[in-house]
């Protein structure tokens, strides 16, 4: 049982390279939500999707873009990168609208 | 605009002793809950308990438990009889009608031997 699976760990990017980050969950849950973590800030959310063809803007979404074709892939990405994208990346899914969230291992990103 | 505040930057606790983070959210709405999620230097967010906003009685899991005081917005958790492995970040999170988490700013909690 796999859970929540986030690739790559680790990137680095140039400023204005564009990339994808793959989130994959085999539990089929409907709600799945990208955040992203800096220090002192907790999590924000990014997007967010409660199934298949449905996503929804979160609290940071500029810069970055989201489909949701099937209900186990959900990724996101970096148009073009700029240095204050630098974080750490969270996937994350859940059963129903408040079910408690399952957290992918999280990707690191450098923009430089 | 929900907002959740945790103003523990960092805590510390002897083993075996018992800690408190404290956590603060606002919101005009009367059905949500609420979570406490840790996170270890691995990186990994586990949840530690969660709380539904309708319940009066509070959480409790082993050693976790909460003082949920809905009047006053208050969420705090309470670690018995800490272990070296609570050591960790932990976060305090609101979820509203919808599923979507705001969370806190975080507290990091050493435990020392």
């Amino acid at each position: 049982n796999a859970g929540v699976t986030q690739t790559p760990k680790f990137q680095v990017l140039k400023t204005g390279q564009s990339m994808t980050l793959q989130c994959a969950q085999d539990m089929n849950h409907e709600y799945m939500s990208w955040y992203r973590q800096d220090p002192g800030m907790g999590l924000r959310l990014i997007h967010y999707s409660v199934g298949a063809g449905i996503t929804d803007q979160g609290e940071v979404p500029n810069g970055y873009n989201v489909s949701r074709s099937t209900t186990e892939d959900f990724p996101l990405r970096l148009l073009s990168a700029a240095p204050s994208q630098t974080s750490v990346y969270f996937c994350a899914s859940s059963r129903t609208k408040n079910s408690p969230l399952h957290f992918g291992n999280g990707t690191r990103l450098t923009v430089t | 605009a929900q907002t959740v505040t945790q103003s523990q930057p960092e805590m510390s606790v002897q083993e075996a002793e018992t800690v408190t983070l404290s956590c603060t959210y606002d919101t005009s709405e009367s059905d949500y809950y609420l979570f406490w999620y840790k996170q270890p230097p691995s990186r990994q967010m586990i949840l530690v308990i969660r709380q539904e906003a309708y319940k009066q009685q509070n959480a409790t899991e082993n050693r976790f438990s909460v003082n949920f005081q809905k009047a006053a917005k208050s969420f705090s958790l309470k670690i018995s009889d800490s272990q070296l492995g609570d050591a960790a970040m932990y976060f305090c999170a609101y979820s509203k009608q919808g599923g979507k988490l705001i969370f806190g700013q975080g507290t990091e909690l050493s435990v020392k031997p």
